[in-house]
């Protein structure tokens, strides 16, 4: 296992779809987030689980946005009507107590809403 | 919550000279402070990182320093090389609360 990864790498979608991405961690990493990022911005939090707890969720995750990790390893990331507003970089990390919990990043989600 | 300043928002270097790009945060509370860089199509790659009980770290050409009470940190890039360009994130967060926060991004071109 050699890293986060993410899948698909990206998705083009029309406003109103849903669309779902998954993200596998790197073995054993008990922590999983997921940002979003957006052209010329930093990544901004989402959520994060421990294991198969949802342990937190920001303002920016509206109603329409549902996240999993039903088995305390890979997640999956849905938005429900999309709209054009959610175009961006969906990233995944990772963390694990043997690393100190520094966060690995897998390659990211490039959506566009039409 | 937690804000994360960034300066510069660009920087262009000659290769061979140093990049020093600088943040501030707001949270007294952090204390776990992690650099990224970040390549175009790619995610964000963990460079170096710094916790709070230490005052600066350093790994070959890149070190990082922390000042607490004035609540900055720094990322300085020596001998800089070509494959160095990049955007350069800086983050925070604490302990009990790892999400991070980060700052809006600082572009590094090098120039031959």
């Amino acid at each position: 296992d050699t890293g986060v990864s993410q899948d698909p790498r990206h998705k083009i979608t029309k406003r109103g779809q849903n669309v779902t991405f998954r993200c596998d961690p790197i073995s054993e990493h008990n922590r999983l987030y997921w940002y979003r990022q957006t052209l010329g911005q930093g990544p901004e939090f989402l959520t994060y689980f421990q294991n198969e707890a949802q342990l937190e969720k920001s303002r920016l995750l509206s109603d329409r946005f549902s996240a999993e990790r039903p088995k305390g390893s890979f997640s999956t990331l849905e938005i429900q009507r999309t709209e054009q507003g959610d175009s961006a970089m969906y990233l995944c990390a990772s963390s694990g107590y043997r690393e100190g919990n520094e966060q690995y990043f897998g390659p990211g989600t490039r959506l566009t809403v039409t | 919550g937690e804000n994360v300043e960034q300066h510069p928002s660009t920087l262009s270097v000659q290769e061979g000279d140093s990049a020093v790009i600088k943040c501030t945060y707001s949270d007294s509370a952090s204390n776990y402070f992690p650099w990224y860089k970040q390549e175009l199509g790619k995610g964000p790659q963990l460079i170096i990182d710094i916790r709070s009980n230490v005052g600066e770290k350093k790994d070959q050409r890149i070190a990082v320093t922390l000042n607490k009470t004035a609540k900055h940190f720094s990322l300085h890039i020596t001998e800089t090389q070509p494959e160095d360009s990049a955007v350069y994130f800086c983050a925070a967060s604490y302990f009990g609360n790892e999400k991070l926060t980060f700052g809006t991004g600082t572009r590094l071109t090098i120039i031959p």
